[in-house]
């Protein structure tokens, strides 16, 4: 009954691919998201979907280009990858609550670009 | 965003408490208090949160300062699976998404 899932959890690369990871969530939540955490271990916030509808574009390159076929799936293609896109990526999702919104995190794609 | 200070890095014995401090100076009135944690190698996982007053859940308790400028995580007694990186972040409900500062990396020896 995982609650945010991902596929791959590994996923090593030449330069220049391109290759996407995709994220499912079953907690029936309207908002996901895509974080970056990179070798400094610092989480930053890429995309966020809501309903389907993009709501957070962070500075993030044009190769980056999530999509969100259904409020339950948010995908993450990356097109000519490159070394600096080495990272872990975690989706998550968001729910509101009495005390405000509530995150739940998938375990993470560690991408490897060689 | 209002900004939080968290150290670095913590250590605790097992079975034994530990209080994680976080100031946030600049806190808003609608701001919530969050605390996450990331175990090595998972997601980020919630911990507890709150607004104003002190908070206890299964995992721990939030300690929030009258004025609100700090907070305390409590870890009643430790464990090895609590060795993580604790995230304090301060969130309003219309706020889309977490910011995460660079936590403070708790290890617990045995």
């Amino acid at each position: 009954d995982t609650a945010v899932s991902q596929t791959p959890k590994y996923l090593v690369t030449q330069m220049g691919n391109d290759k996407s990871i995709k994220c499912e969530q079953n907690l029936g939540h309207d908002t996901m998201y895509w974080y970056k955490q990179d070798s400094k271990k610092f989480l930053k916030i890429m995309f966020s979907y809501n309903n389907k509808e993009l709501i957070i574009n962070e500075t993030v390159p044009n190769r980056f280009s999530p999509k969100s076929p259904d409020k339950a799936h948010l995908n993450l293609h990356i097109n000519s990858l490159e070394l600096g896109d080495s990272a872990v990526y975690f989706c998550a999702s968001s729910t509101r609550t009495s005390g405000g919104l509530r995150w739940y995190f998938g375990p993470g794609t560690r991408l490897t670009v060689l | 965003d209002a900004k939080t200070t968290q150290p670095n890095s913590m250590e605790s014995n097992e079975e034994e408490p530990v209080h994680l401090p976080c100031n946030h100076s600049t806190i808003s009135g609608t701001d919530y208090i969050h605390w996450y944690r990331q175990l090595p190698s998972q997601g980020p996982e919630y911990v507890i949160h709150g607004l104003t007053s002190n908070v206890n859940n299964r995992m721990a308790s939030l300690a929030i300062a009258e004025d609100r400028k700090s907070s305390t995580l409590i870890l009643h007694r430790a464990t090895l699976r609590d060795a993580a990186v604790y995230y304090c972040i301060l969130s309003w409900t219309g706020r889309r998404a977490l910011t995460f500062g660079s936590g403070t990396r708790l290890q617990v020896q045995p």
